[in-house]
């Protein structure tokens, strides 16, 4: 499965909201979509997991939404320390991928 | 808490091969996946290969199918990936990463713990 993500880059003020969209080459079974934020210089950060479900520790800003084949990840109002690289990946499938990502900068 | 750390990494002529190790604490490592993630400079986060707890399903990405070969040694709690006919788009910085699941149903999941990762360059 080939990950789509949307758009590249994300220029906000703190405080908008970011919409970010992860969209998949075939039918993700099971919702089966992870999202990472990764910081510069930092590792991964798991925020969401099948679709919807929050990591513990993550802020409610961050929510997850979608099935099939469309996905969506919605920072409610930006936080300056959210101004990240976001990733998205289907799973449950004996291999794994990963969308190209979106930056979210400052505008 | 869950520490991965890798090694192995370092400079690499074009057509040799490497063999990066990594070495899990903080949890039970032989109940869970595991995973090599790279990512080249500047670049998105590709999926290398991936390995279930008992070495019994094993997967690996197009880009280096038939080049890499993972492996585990759970009594050791080490992670391994050997890489062979290395090119320059190999060039990349490689994580090992836990899965939270074990891979027992031939699947591998989302990630939730990884290392700082082991930089491999290739070039002559």
């Amino acid at each position: 499965i080939v990950l789509t993500q949307s758009p590249g880059t994300l220029s906000l003020s703190p405080g908008e909201r970011a919409t970010l969209s992860c969209r998949a080459s075939q039918s993700v079974s099971h919702n089966y979509l992870a999202w990472y934020q990764q910081k510069a210089g930092q590792t991964p950060r798991l925020l969401v997991y099948d679709t919807s479900s929050r990591v513990t520790g993550i802020p409610d800003r961050f929510s997850g939404s979608g099935s099939g084949t469309d996905f969506t990840l919605t920072i409610s109002r930006l936080e300056p320390e959210d101004f990240a690289v976001y990733y998205c990946q289907q799973y449950g499938r004996s291999t794994t991928t990963f969308g190209p990502g979106t930056k979210v900068d400052i505008k | 808490e869950v520490e991965l750390v890798e090694s192995g990494g370092g400079l690499v002529q074009p057509g040799r091969s490497l063999r990066l190790s990594c070495v899990g604490s903080g949890f039970i490592f032989e109940d869970y996946a595991m995973h090599w993630v790279r990512q080249a400079p500047g670049k998105g986060l590709e999926w290398v290969s991936g390995i279930s707890w008992n070495s019994g399903s094993i997967g690996y990405a197009e880009s280096v199918r038939g080049r890499v070969t993972i492996s585990r040694d759970n009594a050791k709690n080490s992670l391994y990936l050997e890489m062979n006919s290395l090119r320059g788009e190999d060039t990349a910085l490689y994580y090992c990463v836990k899965d939270v699941k074990s891979g027992y149903d031939v699947r591998f999941y989302y990630m939730d713990g990884w290392g700082k990762g082991t930089s491999v360059t290739v070039s002559s």
